[in-house]
């Protein structure tokens, strides 16, 4: 069956550009995480979603960062005004159940974003 | 706040070896912890979950211990392969959000 996808692959924006980086879970995948990963470093956490409720927005780094699943299925990343820092891949991940006890995770391939 | 290390940063071995990769963490309140491997530009691809109640868990040639109570996790790989070559990552789950380690780097050479 199809995995979770992401959109696009590869981003590059100027600084100071809005961005929108989009995530497709597995149909009927009622969780969903994003994640910032730095090059050579190991994911950090964004923010969670269970069905169309952000539940946890803690580690979104800024107010520049904004995450939505209005229909409890695809979810948006935006970032506005990018600055270089923002540079990394983003991944989203999703998982069956809600809650976190039985939660394995499954990701998708990640959105290389480079702000210039 | 929850901290998790991974030892070694990084890891050559010849074809054939056993290995193990360790994970720590420093906050004993876990919900679960999950074994990832991650290919050059490439998502992460899950490979065992232990569930907080859990000791172990086995897939093929790996095999992932959890003690709670010394906050450490190792992945056990037998007969290493080529095609084993990836970075691993650990990654503890208490409440919704997920703190991963940064990772070994292994290279298994032919």
């Amino acid at each position: 069956g199809a995995g979770v996808s992401q959109s696009p692959r590869y981003k590059v924006a100027k600084r100071g550009q809005d961005v929108a980086l989009r995530c497709d879970p597995i149909s009927g995948h009622v969780s969903l995480f994003w994640y910032q990963q730095a090059l050579g470093q190991g994911p950090e956490f964004l923010t969670y979603f269970q069905n169309e409720a952000q539940l946890d927005k803690s580690g979104l780094p800024s107010d520049r960062f904004f995450a939505e699943r209005p229909e409890g299925s695809v979810s948006t990343l935006k970032i506005q005004r990018t600055q270089q820092e923002d540079s990394a891949v983003y991944l989203c991940a999703s998982s069956p159940l809600a809650g976190v006890i039985l939660n394995e995770q499954f990701f998708g391939p990640g959105t290389r974003l480079t702000v210039l | 706040k929850q901290e998790v290390t991974q030892i070694p940063a990084a890891l050559s071995v010849p074809e054939g070896e056993n290995l193990v990769l360790n994970c720590s963490f420093t906050d004993s309140a876990i919900y679960n912890l999950q074994w990832f491997r991650q290919d050059p530009g490439k998502g992460l691809t899950s490979l065992l979950l232990i569930q907080s109640s859990q000791r172990e868990q086995t897939s093929g040639r790996l095999n992932a211990s959890l003690d709670k109570s010394s906050g450490r996790s190792t992945l056990y790989i037998a007969a290493s392969q080529p095609g084993d070559s990836a970075t691993y990552l650990c990654a503890v789950l208490g409440g919704f959000k997920t703190i991963f380690g940064a990772g070994t780097r292994l290279f298994v050479k032919a």
